[in-house]
């Protein structure tokens, strides 16, 4: 089964500030998710990738499949990206069950 | 994007009751979703696989008799918790896996907004 680890787990940012989350995970994948879950619980996809980079708008996710690490880049951080941020993986099991990190609350402060 | 709703976003029901949650894949197909559970301050939790036309996969320590799971066409899953107790009391959440149309990278998750259930 897949472990995945999750640093920090809370992180305070001033508005504008560049902000990275870590997740390594123990065994090899095919692909990592990024997730963000907002106060009110819903969750959006951020992110899924496989190897390389990927950026989206402010949103920079990188993985290193080597190393079993992705890291998760916010720039110019802003309030709204207050929120909780999840990598998840394939539990190693089969392909379609995820395991999920337990999250880094992000809280950025005007 | 691939959407995927949840029906209701909350619902508050008394204990002994039965309460049903809807999933739905709006703009593609899904074979296979699945459902999770958080609790507060807890990351998701896996409760079970839904695969259309067949039975759902439960994970170990969830009852399948308690938690109903019902994935009778391509776009839609739901799950009844029957006789709700005040510690079923959680947020649930769904997610779906294209069919695999190539639109869709495999293994990529759909995550619905989830549903906040409170047990009086």
């Amino acid at each position: 089964k897949n472990e995945v680890e999750q640093s920090p787990q809370n992180l305070t940012a001033q508005e504008g500030e560049f902000i990275t989350i870590n997740c390594s995970y123990s065994v090899g994948i095919s692909a990592l998710h990024w997730l963000q879950q907002h106060p009110g619980g819903g969750i959006v996809s951020l992110f899924m990738l496989s190897s390389g980079k990927k950026k989206h708008g402010r949103l920079i996710a990188t993985i290193n499949i080597q190393e079993k690490h992705s890291s998760l880049h916010i720039t110019a951080s802003h309030p709204r990206d207050s929120a909780v941020y999840i990598c998840a993986v394939p539990d190693g099991s089969s392909g379609d069950k995820l395991t999920f990190g337990t999250g880094t609350r992000l809280a950025v402060r005007p | 994007g691939a959407v995927v709703s949840q029906h209701p976003s909350w619902v508050i029901c008394k204990s002994g009751t039965s309460v049903k949650i809807e999933c739905r894949s709006l703009d593609f197909q899904a074979t296979t979703m699945f459902w999770y559970r958080q609790f507060p301050k807890q990351s998701l939790m896996l409760m079970a696989t839904s695969n259309e036309g067949s039975k759902a996969t439960y994970e170990q320590g969830v009852e399948k008799d308690k938690f109903l799971i019902n994935h009778a066409s391509l776009t839609l899953s739901t799950l009844t918790v029957t006789s709700a107790h005040p510690e079923d009391s959680s947020f649930y959440i769904c997610s779906a896996r294209d069919t695999g149309t190539g639109k869709h990278f495999l293994y990529e998750q759909y995550f619905g907004p989830g549903t906040r259930l409170t047990v009086t």
